[in-house]
C-alpha cells in the first residue's frame, strides 16, 4: 500500500533555531498538506500546496514558516526561528485529487526546547 | 463560532453494539465530509468520505449526510475492541479554495 514517509520521527531542537520536517508524499499525488496537532488537541490546518505553490494557509503559517518542494519527490516544512508553542506532532499528508481524502504520513514529533 | 463540532466523550459501547457518532459544521457550502479514525500518538487514517445527502455504506461503516441541517455522523456496526480510537469529522470550507479542517474528535471506547 503506498504511504507517505515524514522523516525525522522526533526532533529535539532550541528555541530561536532553524528545522526542516521533510515529506515524501505518495508519488501520483498532486495535492500536499502539511496539519499539526499539539497535544491533547485537535488537527489543526497549516497549507495546502498544487502545482509548486501554495494553494491556502491558516493564521498559524505565519512569516516563520516556509513549504518547499525542492524536487519531484519530497515536500519540506521549514520553521525559521522555532518557539516553545511550535512543540507540536507534525503531520504531512497528500491527494490524488483537490477536496478527496487524504493519506497522512506518520508525523514528525518536533520539541522545542 | 466553531467550524466543526464534535462530542468529545469518551463515548463507551459494548462489543457488538452499534457506536454513533455526531459532527456539525458551520459552514453552509461545505461540499466535501470525511471521517477520519485516530489510534492514540499516530496518524488520521481515512475511513469515510461523503458528499451527497444520505447514507454511504462500508463494511461496518455508515456515514450520513444531512446538508440542511449541517450534520454528519459515523454509525459503526457490530462494534469490535480493535475500533477504540478518536474519530475525526472533518469538513472541507466552501470559503477557501483546498482546506479541509478537523473538529476536535470523539473517543469511543468499545468494552469486550
Amino acid at each position: 500500500e503506498p504511504e507517505v514517509t515524514q522523516t525525522p520521527s522526533h526532533q529535539v531542537t532550541q528555541m530561536g533555531q532553524e528545522v526542516i520536517l521533510r515529506c515524501v508524499p505518495i508519488s501520483n499525488h498532486l495535492y500536499f498538506y502539511w496539519y499539526r496537532q499539539i497535544l491533547g488537541q485537535k488537527v489543526e490546518f497549516l497549507v495546502s500546496f498544487y502545482n509548486n505553490e501554495i494553494s491556502e494557509k491558516s493564521e498559524i503559517f505565519d512569516d516563520q514558516f516556509s513549504v518547499e518542494r525542492p524536487d519531484g519527490s519530497n515536500f519540506t516544512l521549514k520553521i525559521r526561528s522555532t518557539k516553545l508553542e511550535d512543540s507540536a506532532m507534525y503531520f504531512c499528508a497528500s491527494s490524488d485529487r483537490e477536496r478527496f481524502g487524504y493519506t497522512f504520513g506518520s508525523g514528525t514529533r518536533l520539541t522545542v526546547v | 463560532q466553531k467550524e466543526v463540532e464534535q462530542n468529545s466523550g469518551p463515548l463507551s459501547v459494548p462489543e457488538g453494539a452499534i457506536a454513533s457518532l455526531n459532527c456539525t459544521y458551520s459552514d453552509r457550502g461545505s461540499q466535501s465530509f470525511f471521517w477520519y479514525r485516530q489510534y492514540s500518538g499516530k496518524s488520521p487514517e481515512l475511513i469515510m468520505s461523503i458528499y451527497s445527502n444520505g447514507d454511504k455504506e462500508d463494511g461496518r461503516f455508515t456515514a450520513q449526510l444531512n446538508k440542511a441541517s449541517q450534520y454528519v455522523s459515523l454509525l459503526i456496526r457490530d462494534s469490535q475492541p480493535s475500533d477504540s480510537a478518536t474519530y475525526l469529522c472533518a469538513v472541507d470550507l466552501k470559503t477557501s479554495y483546498d482546506k479541509v479542517i478537523f473538529g476536535p474528535g470523539t473517543s469511543l471506547s468499545v468494552i469486550p
